[in-house]
């Protein structure tokens, strides 16, 4: 079983529509918890933390469910320019390392 | 942005070729990290280096060597590959201490030929 899995889509959405993307990691130690977005050819960048309580930043809701271990991330009111992959990210207790999904593609259209 | 810079940003070489990636983090952390990207898999964690001691090494081959001389910069010397080490290398730093958010360079392409 992959430590932390996503579906790799892609999403193909209209601009304006609300997509939600979910993740499920296999280590129950897991502490840390983040969604990463990459565009394409470029290097990953923090998107936002992911909160025991949920956390929303604009347009982006992202929620930890830590007995399900699973978490997700809904994107309201799609742009162009969210278009990208979308890296969820965990980090075991106490350390420094960093365990990436695949990634979701997510292609908005005009 | 120019917080993580990695140079060269591709290259091109054979496999019996040594050759050195670099990266130099302006941010003031203290820990800094190596990850190969591949087509279709998840970034896979090389070398981690938590105030310039190696402490993570994920089975790495040796013809991969990492070098963090001080706590802003950090190489990666090539020797002997394979073409399949042809993949893009990351280089990220942190605050050490864990759950840390992680800053990327942009990556240095590598085709081995």
């Amino acid at each position: 079983r992959k430590e932390v899995e996503q579906d790799p889509g892609p999403f193909n959405v209209p601009e304006g529509a609300t997509v939600a993307f979910n993740c499920t990691y296999s280590n129950s130690a897991s502490q840390s918890f983040f969604w990463y977005r990459q565009d394409c050819r470029k290097e990953p960048k923090l998107l936002m933390s992911v909160y025991s309580s949920g956390n929303e930043d604009g347009r982006f809701t992202a929620q930890l469910n830590r007995a399900s271990q699973y978490i997700s991330l809904l994107i309201r009111d799609s742009k162009l320019s969210d278009s990208a992959t979308y890296l969820c990210v965990v980090t075991l207790h106490n350390t420094d390392k960093l365990i990436f999904g695949t990634g979701t593609r997510l292609q908005v259209f005009p | 942005e120019t917080g993580v810079t990695q140079t060269p940003r591709h290259l091109v070489m054979g496999m019996t070729n040594k050759k050195s990636l670099k990266c130099e983090q302006h941010l003031g952390h203290n820990a800094m990290y190596w990850y190969k990207q591949s087509a279709k898999k998840p970034l896979e964690l090389m070398f981690v280096y938590s105030l310039e001691e190696r402490v993570e090494n994920n089975s790495v081959p040796s013809r991969f060597s990492p070098e963090c001389p001080n706590s802003s910069h950090l190489f990666l010397h090539l020797h002997t590959l394979q073409p399949e080490d042809s993949a893009l290398y990351l280089c990220a730093s942190s605050v050490a201490g864990g759950g840390e958010t992680q800053y990327f360079g942009p990556g240095t392409r590598l085709l081995v030929l």
